[in-house]
């Protein structure tokens, strides 16, 4: 069974805190490693996919990191505001089969 | 565009009617999905389809769920019959060959079985 970890479950910060999450997964069979933001009543939006081992990508004051040989990957948002709630999911793309397993989600809440 | 389109938004049925979602996914877009999201096992890949042809359908939970895409815009989900364990809100996504890891969801079809 793939399994996507992602912790912690959920994170309260003041708006202007700087935080980061991290993405557990399989490190065999890999073929990339996606984020997705979703915001409550809404549908998941994409911000990234990796697919290198050192990838990173930045979106904003939004990044990411690649370890595929440990199986992580770390989001980072900088200087938070109360718009970036929200819960923000990865999900493992298998064998570049299209096929993602995602992770149950960081749910983050930033206080104004 | 109006991105991706899902019907109805909500669906309120007894144990044993049949059920059908419906989607539209963008247009031009090769790649279908649809995902199941539970509390318990949160979101899951149901079955995607790459040119209207179904690719893998390892995620449908069992013979009483079906899916179809007739043409290039527009897909079906089918519960038959429907159990309260069904419960759920099932999301349709499209995505283009090329565009890897832009899936774009549609808003989601809360689905409850009483």
């Amino acid at each position: 069974i793939l399994n996507v970890e992602q912790s912690p479950q959920s994170l309260h910060v003041q708006e202007g805190d700087s935080t980061n999450f991290t993405c557990s997964f399989p490190s065999s069979n890999f073929y990339a490693l996606h984020w997705y933001r979703w915001e409550t009543a809404k549908s998941p939006e994409a911000l990234f996919v990796m697919t290198l081992n050192g990838d990173e990508k930045k979106k904003g004051r939004i990044s990411a990191t690649l370890n595929t040989k440990e199986g992580y990957s770390y989001l980072y948002i900088k200087g938070s505001q109360p718009e970036d709630s929200a819960t923000y999911l990865c999900a493992f793309e298998l064998d570049s089969s299209y096929k993602l397993i995602f992770g149950s989600g960081t749910r983050l809440l930033v206080r104004p | 565009d109006a991105g991706v389109i899902q019907s109805p938004r909500h669906e309120v049925t007894e144990m044993g009617q049949e059920v059908t979602l419906r989607c539209k996914p963008i247009s031009g877009h090769d790649y279908l999905f649809w995902y199941r999201q539970t509390m318990m096992r949160g979101l899951e890949l149901l079955i995607y389809f790459n040119n209207n042809v179904p690719i893998d359908d390892s995620g449908m939970p069992e013979d009483r769920f079906s899916a179809k895409m007739p043409n290039a815009s527009f897909s079906t989900l089918k519960i038959q019959p429907s159990e309260p364990r069904d419960s759920a809100v099932y999301f349709c996504a499209s995505s283009l060959l090329g565009q890897r890891g832009e899936q774009y969801f549609g808003p989601g079809t809360r689905l409850t079985v009483t």
